[in-house]
């Protein structure tokens, strides 16, 4: 049974570019969180998508973006790249009436 | 905001049980204490979690005092694999983990 897989595991984009990242949950989950993890910081909750709708939201601004498709597959769209932007992604799945996270590598992104 | 306190860092002996204390002094008569760790390079995994009463698995045992404004995960017999970064996490059920920065636990031979 895989579990919480992220496309891709490295990223190099430039200030100002769009980025997307990608997110597959583990099998039987329907819940995925995004959270944005810097250098030396524990992870920041940036979203959570359950029945492809944005449940909850974290303190990021609208260039940051999410999706859940109806395979409960999900993307992390962030626009307008700023180099603060640079990070380590975490996507986690759950089962919506279960609390604990399943979380994948991430995808560390690299703002130049 | 993170609702819990933790010290930045410990050591610990191989072997030896490691003992990683966590203050939540405001929490709610709803909320869960959630412990996390997570390894160089990895995502964060899952621990273990209570509302109030002491809870064990096969990886740490979890100790909350009878006035749940303190906790402690014990990894009863810690080896050089058990090194790195555990979270408490204070949490109400349906809603997002909030992470602090964590305790960094070295062990060492």
């Amino acid at each position: 049974d895989a579990g919480v897989t992220q496309s891709p595991t490295h990223l190099i984009k430039t200030r100002g570019q769009q980025v997307t990242l990608r997110c597959s949950p583990k099998s039987g989950h329907d819940t995925v969180s995004w959270y944005q993890q810097a250098l030396g910081q524990g992870p920041q909750f940036i979203f959570q998508y359950y029945e492809e709708e944005e449940r909850q939201r974290g303190n990021f601004p609208d260039r940051f973006s999410g999706h859940q498709f109806p395979n409960y597959s999900s993307e992390l769209n962030v626009n307008a790249l700023l180099l603060g932007d640079s990070a380590l992604y975490l996507c986690a799945s759950s089962q919506v009436s279960v609390e604990k996270l399943f979380f994948g590598s991430g995808t560390q992104l690299s703002v130049l | 905001d993170a609702k819990t306190t933790q010290p930045t860092s410990m050591d610990c002996a191989e072997g030896r049980a490691a003992n990683l204390p966590c203050n939540h002094s405001t929490i709610s008569g709803n909320e869960y204490v959630y412990w996390y760790r997570q390894i160089h390079s990895q995502g964060p995994q899952y621990i273990i979690h209570g509302l109030k009463n002491n809870e064990t698995n096969e990886m740490a045992s979890l100790i909350i005092t009878e006035d749940r404004k303190s906790s402690t995960l014990i990894l009863p017999h810690a080896t050089l694999r058990d090194t790195a970064v555990y979270y408490c996490i204070v949490n109400q059920a349906g809603t997002a983990l909030i992470f602090g920065k964590g305790t960094t636990l070295s062990v060492s031979s």
